[in-house]
């Protein structure tokens, strides 16, 4: 069965360090998601990405991120100076319309750790 | 604004026992999917059965079915002869037809299932 695939699954850096978080979504998928999860709390909206743009994001996207799909198959979150309170765990998550009734297919997770 | 409900921080349930999961949600979309997600202690995050807001019937995909009551505005999940493997942390997610393409969560119930 096609799923998403995620790497890294760890990620450590250093607080103002720029990382990107890396994802292959299921190859005919429309609909690009990220979402993070601060340990234990509530799985928290970030962006939508459709038709190579932004189609929605949250308050906590603020400038610092940047998502991108460079090729046909990857699609990445960029964070430019990370902060102690961006360590969480970053899911991709792919569907393939952008309707009520697709679920969304998530990846295992990227969890940053920013020291 | 669209908003999911889970009031259960923890459940607690006996091997081959029936559970109950609560989830309600408030929408103003008339057109809305209800999902349900199980993240084992590994962290990823899987899906595991879905309801149409038009669905005549309720949900059922082996041992997990949506007990939906539209009226309500709930979308319970039920696993019943639960496993030990059913331990795990448990997020009903809607996601709306027309106003946004997003899935929002709910914060999650933790289910623990003991011998």
């Amino acid at each position: 069965e096609p799923e998403v695939t995620q790497t890294p699954s760890h990620q450590v850096t250093q607080m103002g360090q720029e990382v990107i978080l890396r994802c292959v979504p299921i190859s005919n998928h429309l609909y690009f998601y990220w979402y993070r999860q601060i340990l234990g709390q509530k799985v928290e909206f970030l962006v939508s990405f459709y038709n190579n743009e932004i189609s929605e994001k949250s308050e906590i996207f603020d400038d610092q991120f940047s998502v991108e799909r460079p090729d046909g198959s990857n699609f990445t979150l960029k964070i430019r100076s990370t902060k102690l309170e961006d360590s969480a765990m970053y899911f991709c998550a792919s569907s393939e319309t952008g309707t009520g009734n697709s679920p969304l297919h998530f990846g295992n997770g990227t969890r940053l750790t920013v020291t | 604004a669209q908003k999911i409900t889970q009031t259960q921080p923890g459940m607690f349930v006996q091997e081959k026992e029936a559970v109950t999961l609560d989830c309600t949600y408030d929408t103003s979309d008339p057109s809305y999917g209800l999902f349900w997600y199980k993240q084992p202690s590994s962290g990823e995050m899987i899906f595991l059965i879905y309801q149409g807001s038009y669905d005549q019937q309720n949900a059922t995909e082996g041992r997990y079915s949506l007990n939906f009551q539209k009226a309500r505005k709930s979308a319970n999940l039920v696993i019943s002869a639960s496993q030990l493997g059913d331990s795990a942390m448990y997020f009903c997610a809607m996601r709306e037809a027309y106003n946004t393409d997003k899935l929002i969560f709910g914060t999650g119930t933790r289910l623990q299932v003991f011998p």
